[in-house]
């Protein structure tokens, strides 16, 4: 996942918005995705965008995609107990996903 | 309709025995793949099976060796285990490359 960079930890308040940030490095990758890990269990797709969209939402999920800059956020409204986890972003390179190392997201009431 | 299933859960393996981890998808997915998990470190990419009957070295795939035995089932073998492989293997599966993933439970694997 040395291609993809993400910060590794973020505390929220219980009702509060979170964003998790991520910075990618291909700009030719076609889908960028969000995955979350709780823990003991696989990866769970959480959502993805095509990359010629800027902003998709989600019910309580919104993701920001910027290609010039090669960012990619992640915004959780309304945080709750159950979003504790670890969050990765991913990119799609010649038809594999890259990973980031994760975003441990924990909730605090 | 159980999705990904890997086996087995947990293993601990002594250096130099060696194991198969299976993997079987019930989707009806082309692709199927291998990652290992270490902390800090997200995701690589151990090998992967673009459709039936073809498979290709992913990022890290020093020590292993995969089968595609069918479109069902993807299974990952350490011939002789060292330490550094000690790790959570995660088996995925999608429609076609490019698509998104399905991922396993895991297995985790210790050699001491």
């Amino acid at each position: 996942g040395e291609d993809v960079e993400q910060s590794l930890f973020l505390s929220v308040r219980e009702g509060d918005s979170s964003v998790i940030n991520c910075t990618y490095t291909d700009s030719s990758s076609t889908y960028l995705y969000w995955y979350k890990q709780e823990p003991g269990a696989g990866l769970q797709l959480l959502t993805y965008i095509f990359s010629n969209m800027d902003m998709k939402q989600d019910q309580r999920l919104t993701v920001l995609l910027n290609k010039k800059d090669k960012h990619l956020s992640l915004r959780i409204a309304d945080t709750q107990t159950g979003d504790s986890a670890i969050y990765f972003c991913a990119e799609s390179i010649d038809y594999k996903l890259s990973f980031g190392a994760g975003t441990t997201v924990t909730v605090r009431a | 309709n159980a999705g990904v299933t890997q086996t087995p859960k947990f293993q601990v393996l002594k250096t130099g025995q060696s194991m198969t981890l299976q993997c079987a998808q019930d989707m009806n997915h082309n692709s199927m793949y291998w990652y290992r998990q270490d902390p800090g470190m997200g995701l690589r990419l151990i090998y992967y099976s673009a459709s039936e009957g073809t498979t290709d070295k992913g990022e890290v795939p020093n020590g292993y060796n995969v089968s595609r035995l069918n479109k069902r089932e993807f299974s990952l073998r350490l011939e002789s285990a060292a330490p550094s492989q000690t790790s959570v293997y995660f088996c995925a599966s999608s429609e076609e490359v490019d698509r998104p993933l399905h991922f396993g439970n895991g297995t985790r694997l210790t050699v001491t």
